[in-house]
């Protein structure tokens, strides 16, 4: 079965500072994989996507992503910080081979930004 | 385009009580799912609908059954809420072909007491 690391529970960084996210993935075949982002109180928002191709994959609000399969990792990078950047952020994997084509999420990494 | 609606936002209910999560999305997405979410504990999927008239569990789906009342609309049913089934619910729907992100509702914070 698939599965989703985010060993990171809690990151601060200061404002105007870069940001780097980790993600590590486990699945068996070609990985299809997804950053969220859900602030206070909101619903997930989908940041970026990787589904094939170039392996730095650009999002919404100035967030990249690189995936590295040698590493099975697809870690989150801003390089400026901005205080409306604090949320919680989730990796996940999308299971192509079920039927449900389920995400599988890891356990979020939850940002706080110093003015 | 409202894209995935969530009623209701909040709702406490006691042990025993029933209660029924509505979602619709108005993007004609083929697939509707059902998460949970929980401190510390990402999101877990609780039943899905791959298409119309579809209906299958996911990873947690003890204590809830679903509808699936059109291609709009998706419901999650509590038929004796317990404490343990206090979290955020949230919906999310899928493009039928050619995409593998879900697009997500607000969410429905309930709590059991």
């Amino acid at each position: 079965a698939q599965s989703v690391t985010q060993p990171d529970i809690h990151i601060t960084v200061s404002e105007g500072a870069s940001l780097e996210l980790r993600c590590n993935y486990s699945y068996g075949a070609t990985p299809y994989l997804f950053w969220y982002v859900q602030s206070p109180g909101q619903g997930l928002q989908l940041l970026l996507k990787y589904f094939s191709g170039d392996t730095l994959v650009q999002g919404i609000k100035g967030f990249e992503a690189e995936f590295k399969r040698s590493q099975s990792s697809f870690n989150l990078r801003k390089p400026s910080v901005h205080w409306s950047d604090a949320a919680e952020y989730f990796c996940a994997v999308v299971d192509t081979g079920a039927g449900s084509y389920q995400l599988t999420f890891g356990k979020g990494t939850k940002l706080s930004v110093i003015p | 385009n409202a894209g995935v609606t969530q009623t209701p936002k909040f709702q406490v209910l006691k042990t025993g009580q029933s209660m029924t999560l509505q979602c619709a999305q108005d993007m004609n997405h083929n697939s509707m799912y059902w998460y949970r979410q929980d401190p510390g504990m990402g999101l877990r999927l609780i039943y899905y609908s791959a298409s119309e008239g579809t209906t299958d569990k996911g990873e947690v789906p003890n204590g809830y059954n679903v509808s699936r009342l059109n291609k709009r609309e998706f419901s999650l049913r509590l038929e004796s809420a317990a404490p343990s089934q206090t979290s955020v619910y949230f919906c999310a729907s899928k493009p039928g072909q050619g995409g593998y992100e879900q697009y997500f509702g607000p969410g429905t914070r309930l709590t059991v007491t």
